[in-house]
């Protein structure tokens, strides 16, 4: 069956504009999380979802960051006048539901690039 | 500040031996513990996870757990060079909020 998917895979923008990132989670998956991977380190948690709720969005890096999910699939991630610092790669997981009892499932990730 | 810690490596090692992953953690009330491994340019995919003090084995791969010493390692067995790659140690420190290590890069030499 399909994975999750993610578009766009790679994005270049100048620093100042806004960027939308896309979610596809597994059909059937109610729990969706968004992480960011800056090069050579590891997975940096932003936000999660549980159907369309986002219950702890303390790990969102500042007030331009964002993120929606509609109808318990896609989510999206905003990112507002964007800074070099956003550069990195974004990847969304999806599971069963929510709870460590569920194993998560990446996507190919976003690579962003702000120039 | 809640953190996972995990030597970056790289740590090397000849087909056939031992890899030993190690990493720490700071919330001494974690419950869910994991172990990712991710290729280069590749999305992490699950390995295991333990949730028990101990050991868990499934196949070459055993993880262990010392929540006393806020401790836990990957051991791969018989190494493969199809296993050289990144592992990321992740732990659930707050309900659905994970913390991942900056992971430990392997190199499996034939």
């Amino acid at each position: 069956g399909a994975g999750v998917s993610q578009s766009p895979s790679n994005k270049v923008t100048e620093k100042g504009k806004d960027v939308e990132l896309r979610c596809d989670p597994i059909s059937g998956h109610t729990a969706l999380y968004w992480y960011r991977q800056s090069l050579g380190q590891g997975l940096e948690f932003l936000i999660y979802f549980q159907g369309n709720s986002a219950p702890d969005k303390s790990g969102l890096p500042s007030d331009r960051f964002s993120a929606e999910r509609t109808g318990g699939s896609v989510s999206t991630l905003t990112i507002q006048r964007t800074q070099q610092e956003d550069s990195a790669v974004y990847l969304c997981a999806s599971s069963l539901a929510s709870g460590a009892n569920y194993e998560q499932y990446f996507g190919p990730g976003t690579r962003l690039t702000v120039t | 500040q809640k953190e996972v810690e995990q030597n970056s490596g790289p740590l090397s090692v000849p087909e056939g031996a031992i890899a030993s992953l190690n990493c720490t953690y700071s919330d001494r009330g974690s419950q869910s513990f994991f172990w990712y491994r991710q290729y280069s340019g590749k999305s992490p995919e699950l390995i295991m996870f333990i949730y028990s003090n101990g050991d868990k084995e499934d196949g070459r791969f055993t993880a262990q757990l010392n929540k006393a010493s806020q401790y836990v390692s990957l051991l791969i067995r018989d190494s493969q060079p199809s296993d050289s790659a990144t592992y990321l140690c992740a732990v659930d420190m707050n309900f659905n909020k994970f913390y991942f290590g900056s992971g430990t890069k392997l190199n499996v030499k034939p």
